[in-house]
């Protein structure tokens, strides 16, 4: 199965608070995934990649990966009004990229 | 400046009149492709292409055809559009392939009448 399932949203986040984005998988051979944020009308653009089990730290963004759980998430710290877009939860298959739905965050100033 | 461009940004077209989507990007990657977005159902890959010549197809490529010529050009091309193509489209490109981090064109909007 290819499922990235992703709650649509939208989940709203005073301005400082950290946003708490969370994707799971069904697809225990998924070898890495990607975190990609899209404005609305604009094109997808990278934020942060993992791979292995654990945390991976890029300024405000912290990504976390749970293989055991098949559970991704990503944490915004001190969370600003330019965050508000949809953030797309990306599963690398192996032979191709997975997309879920995506969850629309706004953050309230 | 690394790109990926497409063209054009926005058409209105009606049901049958074949057009093409143009896409390009000047990083000199291997691998481009095709998705489509729509809402409730997020990106769906079309066709992608491995290298000059060589492509395949991807999730929904029914009604679509594409041609890869030229390792920079990736065109799209909807020989009778239907009102079911109304999407918005992004054209992308890898230099590690389909795996790995895909650079996106800016979109383009089309509507099917």
């Amino acid at each position: 199965q290819k499922e990235v399932e992703q709650n649509s949203g939208p989940l709203s986040v005073p301005e400082g608070a950290i946003a708490s984005l969370n994707c799971t998988y069904s697809d225990r051979g998924s070898q890495s995934f990607f975190w990609y944020r899209q404005y609305s009308g604009k094109s997808p653009e990278l934020i942060m990649f993992i791979y292995s089990n654990g945390d991976k730290e890029d300024g405000r963004f912290t990504a976390q990966l749970n293989k055991a759980s098949q559970y991704v998430s990503l944490l915004i710290r001190d969370s600003q009004p330019s965050d508000s877009a949809t953030y797309l939860c990306v599963r690398n298959s192996g032979y191709a990229l997975n997309f879920g739905k995506g969850t629309s965050l706004l953050v309230t100033p | 400046e690394a790109q990926v461009t497409q063209n054009p940004r926005y058409l209105i077209t009606v049901t049958g009149k074949k057009l093409t989507v143009t896409c390009s990007q000047n990083m000199n990657h291997e691998y481009m492709s095709w998705y489509r977005q729509d809402p409730g159902l997020g990106l769906r890959q079309i066709y992608y292409s491995m290298n000059v010549e060589v492509t395949d197809k991807g999730d929904v490529p029914e009604g679509y055809k594409v041609s890869r010529k030229e390792k920079r050009n990736f065109p799209l091309i909807l020989e009778s559009p239907s009102p079911n193509q109304t999407s918005l489209y992004f054209c992308a490109s890898s230099s590690r392939g389909a795996t790995y981090e895909q650079y996106f064109g800016p979109g383009t909007r089309l509507t099917v009448t």
